[in-house]
């Protein structure tokens, strides 16, 4: 069965700090890979995605993540958080023969400490 | 765009109520997901539709949950009875596509559940 393992449960970091997220997927195939982010009491939003081409991928707010596809890895990263950056990140998947359903990994809180 | 629009934003129930979950989709995105986000399960699909024919209810726990899509721009998410373990944040979500690329799902505000 498909299932996306985010490493990371709670991170606590000062601001200025850098980030990595850590994200492994287990799928055989070729995928289509995301971050979404969750600020306290709003609803997910997307930061980045990757499906294809240069596995270095810019997002919004400073974010990028990396795609190793013979780690089956998607790692998101930030060189210097803001307290603003306080929220719940997860990483998702979804095969590329489409349907659209996105596995999501369980979520890592990040709490940036200003 | 007025995005995924969810009601209600919060229920309290009491447990063997019954709970209706709405959502409208972003207009022209023909696809429908929900999900439910627990802290201990995190996030879970339990239904999605495609021109509003449900597609994949795997995810749904229950007989006591149960989902609709009468039109394009309307479902809804009903549990009958609702039970304690049920409470949840429930989310919506339609992508945009293009061609068979699913690019990027959006997400309501989500509908938080209390079951007493």
């Amino acid at each position: 069965a498909q299932s996306v393992s985010q490493h990371n449960h709670h991170v606590i970091l000062s601001e200025a700090a850098s980030l990595e997220l850590g994200c492994n997927y287990s799928y055989g195939g070729t995928v289509n890979l995301f971050w979404y982010v969750q600020y306290p009491g709003q609803h997910l939003q997307l930061l980045l995605k990757y499906f294809s081409g240069d596995p270095l991928v810019k997002g919004i707010k400073g974010f990028e993540a990396e795609f190793i596809k013979s780690k089956f890895s998607f790692n998101l990263r930030k060189p210097s958080v803001q307290w603003s950056d306080t929220a719940e990140y997860f990483c998702a998947v979804t095969p590329t023969s489409n349907t659209g359903k996105l596995i999501f990994g369980q979520g890592t809180t990040l709490q940036v400490k200003p | 765009d007025a995005g995924v629009i969810q009601s209600p934003r919060h229920e309290v129930t009491e447990m063997g109520q019954e709970v209706t979950l709405r959502c409208k989709p972003i207009s022209g995105h023909d696809y429908l997901f929900w999900y439910r986000q627990t802290m201990m399960r995190g996030l879970e699909l339990l239904i999605y539709f495609n021109n509003n024919v449900p597609i994949d209810d795997s995810g749904m726990p229950e007989d006591r949950f149960s989902a609709k899509m009468p039109n394009a721009s309307f479902s809804t998410l009903k549990i009958q009875p609702s039970e304690p373990r049920d409470s949840a944040v429930y989310f919506c979500a339609s992508p945009h596509r293009t061609g068979h690329n699913f690019n990027e799902q959006f997400f309501g505000p989500g509908t938080r559940l209390t079951v007493l």
